[in-house]
């Protein structure tokens, strides 16, 4: 079946840390493959996306690569920044439908 | 993009009553998805919801427990129905899947009593 499976959190970092947030896939077909992000006390919404092997999706200085032969899709950020405390889910798309992993809380410390 | 309003934002509520959850999309949109995200737990579907037909459950929900109603491309219900405290959870209203972007409604926190 289809399943998404992300590293467990909480991560606790300091500011303008490297962050990695690692998250693989299993999947039947091709999957669009999704970060959804969640700040406190707002509603999810998409951070970046990658709908082919080898895309790279990338915003607000987040990137993920679509690696097919690992089946992975790691969010990384090169210096994370106070605002980046969220809790980050890696999703995929797969006949219309979003299936998402557990979510990886982030804190960033000043 | 699509905005989406949810209500109410929070409900504290007697077991063995219902729940009426509304989702208000600004856009006419051809499916709308429920989600429940259960304390420290991934978001699950619950249903896909069709203008003028009836909605598709997923494994593990039925229609007695979480009937649905979907009367236009703007509007849809979600009703949690003989709730239990196993029912507290975050409940979500969503557009837009495949390989567009999806949108969320901010979600309603039940707890149930």
């Amino acid at each position: 079946g289809n399943s998404v499976t992300q590293m467990e959190g909480p991560v606790t970092l300091s500011e303008e840390a490297f962050l990695t947030i690692n998250c693989t896939y299993t999947a039947t077909g091709y999957p669009s493959l999704f970060w959804y992000v969640q700040y406190p006390g707002e509603g999810l919404q998409l951070l970046l996306k990658a709908t082919k092997a080898d895309d790279k999706g990338s915003n607000k200085g987040f990137e993920a690569t679509y690696r097919k032969e690992t089946t992975s899709f790691h969010l990384e950020k090169g210096s994370v920044q106070v605002s980046d405390s969220a809790v980050y889910f890696c999703a995929l798309s797969v006949d219309d439908k979003i299936i998402f992993g557990k979510g990886t809380r982030l804190h960033i410390l000043p | 993009s699509a905005v989406i309003s949810q209500k109410p934002s929070r409900d504290i509520c007697q077991r063995g009553t219902s729940l009426t959850i509304q989702c208000q999309v600004d856009s006419q949109v051809t499916m709308m998805f429920w989600y429940r995200q259960q304390p420290g737990q991934s978001l699950t579907l619950i249903a896909t919801a069709n203008q003028g037909s009836e909605a598709t459950y997923e494994s593990g929900f039925v229609i007695d427990k979480f009937p649905i109603s979907r009367p236009n491309l703007t509007f849809s219900t979600l009703t949690v129905s003989n709730m239990s405290p196993e029912d507290s959870s975050i409940y979500l209203c969503s557009v837009g899947q495949g390989e567009t972007e999806a949108f969320f409604g901010q979600g309603t926190r039940l707890t149930v009593v």
